[in-house]
Order: C-alpha cells, then sequence, then structure tokens
C-alpha cells in the first residue's frame, strides 16, 4: 500500500532555531513531492513542489530535500520565527495514480519565543 | 483576488438530509479537487475534476457525488448525508492538475452530520 509517513507528530522548537521535519514514503516510483503548511482554521499553502528528477527545492529560509531510494524527503527551515508556527503536511504523487496525491497526517511545529 | 471560495464555512445538519458546499475558483484552473481531512488520517482526495464535464474518483467517493458543469465550479454533493461524513472537507484547483503545479486550497468547510 502506497503511504506517506510524517513523524514526529509535534514538535516545539526555541525562536531562532534551525529544524528539520521528515516525510517518508513507502515506494520509490513517483512523480512529484509536495510540502504545505497549513494553518488553524485554514486551508492549505503550498509551499514547495520537488520533481521526481530533482534532489532538491529552495524559497526563502525553505529547504526540501528528496531521496527516492531511501523514500525520504526533509523540509529544513532556516533561524525558526514563531509565525512559523503550523502543521506542516508532505504529498506524494505516485506514478501511476494519475492525479491522486498521497498525503501524510503531518508535524504540528510550534516555534516558541 | 486570487482565490478558492467555499460556502458554507461551517454546517450542522441530520442524517439523510440532502446537501451541497459549493466550491469556486478565479483563476481559470482546468483542475479541481475535493478532500476531507479527518484526525489521524490526514487528507484523503475524495473526487477530482481536470476539465470541464471531466471527474474522476479518489480514494473515498463513497457517499459523494460531483459535478463539473462549468470551469469555475465544482460543488460537492451528498445525498444522504450519514454521521461518518462528519469531516473537515478543503476543495483545491491548480492551472493543470498536480503533476507540475501547486494546488490552491479553499478555507474548508466544517461538516458535521448528527
Amino acid at each position: 500500500k502506497q503511504e506517506v509517513t510524517q513523524i514526529p507528530a509535534a514538535l516545539s522548537v526555541p525562536e531562532g532555531e534551525n529544524l528539520v521535519l521528515n516525510c517518508s514514503f513507502t515506494d520509490s516510483a513517483i512523480y512529484n513531492l509536495q510540502w504545505f503548511r497549513q494553518d488553524p482554521g485554514k486551508g492549505l499553502t503550498s509551499l514547495l513542489l520537488i520533481q521526481s528528477s530533482q534532489r532538491e527545492q529552495t524559497s526563502g529560509r525553505l529547504n526540501a530535500s528528496l531521496d527516492k531510494s531511501s523514500g525520504r524527503s526533509t523540509l529544513y527551515i532556516a533561524a525558526s520565527q514563531p509565525g512559523d508556527s503550523a502543521t506542516y503536511l508532505c504529498a506524494v504523487l505516485y506514478t501511476g495514480t494519475a492525479s491522486k496525491l498521497t498525503f501524510g497526517t503531518g508535524t504540528r511545529l510550534q516555534v516558541t519565543l | 483576488e486570487a482565490q478558492v471560495t467555499q460556502n458554507p464555512r461551517y454546517l450542522i445538519t441530520v442524517t439523510g438530509k440532502k446537501l451541497t458546499v459549493t466550491c469556486s475558483q478565479n483563476m481559470n484552473h482546468e483542475y479541481m479537487s475535493w478532500y476531507r481531512q479527518d484526525p489521524g488520517l490526514g487528507l484523503r482526495q475524495i473526487y477530482y475534476s481536470m476539465n470541464v464535464e471531466v471527474t474522476d474518483k479518489g480514494d473515498v467517493p463513497e457517499g459523494y457525488k460531483v459535478s463539473r458543469k462549468e470551469k469555475r465550479n465544482f460543488p460537492l454533493i451528498l445525498e444522504s448525508p450519514s454521521p461518518n461524513q462528519t469531516s473537515l472537507y478543503f476543495c483545491a484547483s491548480s492551472p493543470f492538475g498536480v503533476a507540475y503545479n501547486e494546488q490552491f486550497f479553499g478555507p474548508g468547510t466544517r461538516l458535521t452530520v448528527l
């Protein structure tokens, strides 16, 4: 079964710390992997999309890496800020699944002052 | 402002009473999709549409219907809601599917079926 797992489910760090969020997937036959941010009471916001042929993508303080062979992706957040507090979700588009994304259950991040 | 809108945002209803959750996007996107989000299960896709008059089942289509008569609208219909359809629902759109394009999500509809 094609699944996506995110561990830990929750994480609390002090402001200014660099941090890494993890995402693992069960099948290396993927088309792309996407990271989203979800704020309480709001919809998801797309952060980064990595194609299967890419190793990483960067946007500002965010850097996402992809290692298909090990079935892992990491989202690196540099110099964390309280405004980064949110739930971060990764989603995988597996090859052969048309346009059906498989989502992880997310990591709830709290950045404290 | 480019956006995906959903209505209503909150809805409490009773078992068996037909309801429709509307979704509209103003970005001329070809692709639209419905998800439900439940604690511990993450987001699961209900239906998606690659274009007008083209819809396909996602992972959990049972108990739901959709239609795509116009590009901008993609309503979700629950003909006979049941308590297990209590959930947070999201509509999303993207220019041409999810292979190369990011998705834009609506704010969500919290549905409670008593």
